[in-house]
């Protein structure tokens, strides 16, 4: 099946640190990745809609300048949240679309980042 | 914008009985998707049924099946003979066909499995 990888599964930093998160489609092409934030005990946020070779879309509220999207090819996305406060401790999880599937089928997720600003 | 509302926080279920985690969403569309996943402290997403809006025919996976009523906006999941490894966050979603991939999640449901 298709398989997501997110590299760091868990990050302790300072405060003002930038983290960078990536999301990689091992074995299939995604044109589309999403990004989600979700806080202890809460439901998946979506943030932004990253698109490859193409500025992502982000949801109303969230920062475009804290949260920088690349998705410089069809298999990478990466996030980084620059100057990180511990406001910004979460966890952020990835998911892509592969780009020949029927519009019926699933996302697939990557296991998740858990980000703690200290 | 769609809403999901999933009004159950918490539900417990004696393992091999039987549970329902009823699930309502808000849409003017006619053309979206309906997803159930469960998330385990691992909190690794897992994909344990959809539905598409078109198909009368409610989805079943095992265990696992809904109950998709189009009209009264609802899509409950019922979990037969439950089990151990059952426990975990639910949540339902939703996904425009027209605009756009991203998933519109409900706020969750707990599921405990009691012995």
């Amino acid at each position: 099946g298709a398989v997501v990888s997110q590299h760091p599964s868990r990050v302790i930093c300072k405060s003002g640190t930038s983290v960078k998160i990536e999301c990689r489609s091992l074995d299939f092409q995604a044109t589309t990745m999403f990004w989600y934030r979700q806080f202890p005990k809460q439901s998946l946020m979506l943030m932004a809609t990253s698109n490859e070779g193409s500025k992502a879309t982000y949801e109303q509220g969230v920062e475009k300048d804290k949260f920088l999207i690349n998705h410089a090819s069809l298999t990478l996305s990466t996030l980084t949240v620059t100057s990180a406060h511990p406001e910004d401790s979460s966890f952020y999880i990835c998911s892509a679309r592969p780009s020949t599937e029927a519009g019926n089928q699933p996302q697939h997720f990557g296991d998740g980042t858990r980000l703690s600003i200290l | 914008a769609q809403t999901v509302t999933q009004s159950q926080p918490e539900m417990s279920v004696q393992e091999a009985e039987t549970v329902t985690l009823s699930c309502t969403y808000d849409t003017s569309e006619s053309d979206y998707y309906l997803f159930w996943y469960k998330q385990p402290p691992s909190r690794q997403m897992i994909l344990v049924i959809r539905q598409e809006a078109y198909k009368q025919q409610n989805a079943t996976e095992n265990r696992f099946s809904v109950n998709f009523q189009k009209a009264a906006k609802s899509f409950s999941l019922k979990i037969s003979d439950s089990q151990l490894g059952d426990a975990a966050m639910y949540f339902c979603a939703y996904r425009s066909g027209s605009s756009g991939y991203a998933l519109n999640f409900g706020k969750g449901t707990s599921l405990l499995v009691t012995p």
